[in-house]
């Protein structure tokens, strides 16, 4: 079954204390991005990576790290998680930038920062 | 100022009461619109991708079309499970987003028998 796959879905963490989001696809997809939900301002890029060892900034990311070592895999990392980073995160992945009829989403990771 | 203004933010229907929601946006050059059905809790779901104006895309109850500033969804005769957030999302050829997807804030449709 096609799938993106987001772990752990939900997360409590505490301010500065280091965390990563994993992502996971596999449908051989080059392109990845992750996104942030939040009420009233919608889903906004936060990094995105059209291939391995390719990555580049979306719209909000301040605070935030990515890695692409490996075409399935897209981790996000917190390094000093704060208050405001407290939100739903979704990664999503398609078979390249120039195409996203279909962009496939994961079920998406619950974030609070205390 | 938002690039995907999306309306009503809300919308309320009675089980078979025919509707639209609206998408409006404003960049310099379209390359592609998309719609997204998200239920709570979940990830978007892809619906319908829209190149050019007057390109009308077919889904069971839902019609989505387009013209050169706004897409409009068309809900026909829903029913419960139609209920859900409805995402708009524009892809642009050129300006600051490189390409990537710029979500509107959405509409929450919400339908009861």
């Amino acid at each position: 079954e096609a799938q993106v796959t987001q772990n752990p879905r939900y997360l409590i963490t505490v301010t500065g204390k280091k965390l990563t989001v994993t992502c996971s696809q596999n449908m051989n997809h080059e392109y990845m991005s992750w996104y942030r939900q939040d009420p009233g301002l919608g889903l906004r890029q936060i990094y995105y990576s059209m291939n391995v060892e390719v990555t580049d900034k979306g719209d909000v990311p301040e605070g935030y790290k990515v890695s692409r070592k490996e075409k399935r895999n897209f981790p996000l990392i917190l390094e000093s998680p704060s208050p405001n980073q407290t939100s739903l995160y979704f990664c999503a992945s398609s078979l390249d930038k120039s195409t996203y009829n279909e962009q496939f989403f994961g079920p998406g990771t619950r974030l609070t920062v205390l | 100022e938002d690039q995907v203004t999306q309306s009503p933010e809300a919308l309320r229907l009675q089980e078979g009461e025919s509707s639209s929601l609206n998408c409006s946006y404003t960049v310099s050059g379209l390359r592609g619109l998309f719609w997204y059905r998200q239920d709570p809790g979940k990830g978007p779901e892809f619906l319908f991708t829209l190149y050019s104006a007057g390109e009308e895309k077919e889904k069971e109850r839902l019609k989505a079309t387009l013209t050169k500033k706004e897409s409009f969804l068309h809900i026909t005769a829903p029913k419960p499970e139609d209920s859900a957030t409805y995402l708009c999302a524009v892809q642009e050829i050129y300006g600051g987003s490189q390409g990537n997807l710029i979500f509107g804030k959405g509409t929450k449709l919400s339908v009861k028998p």
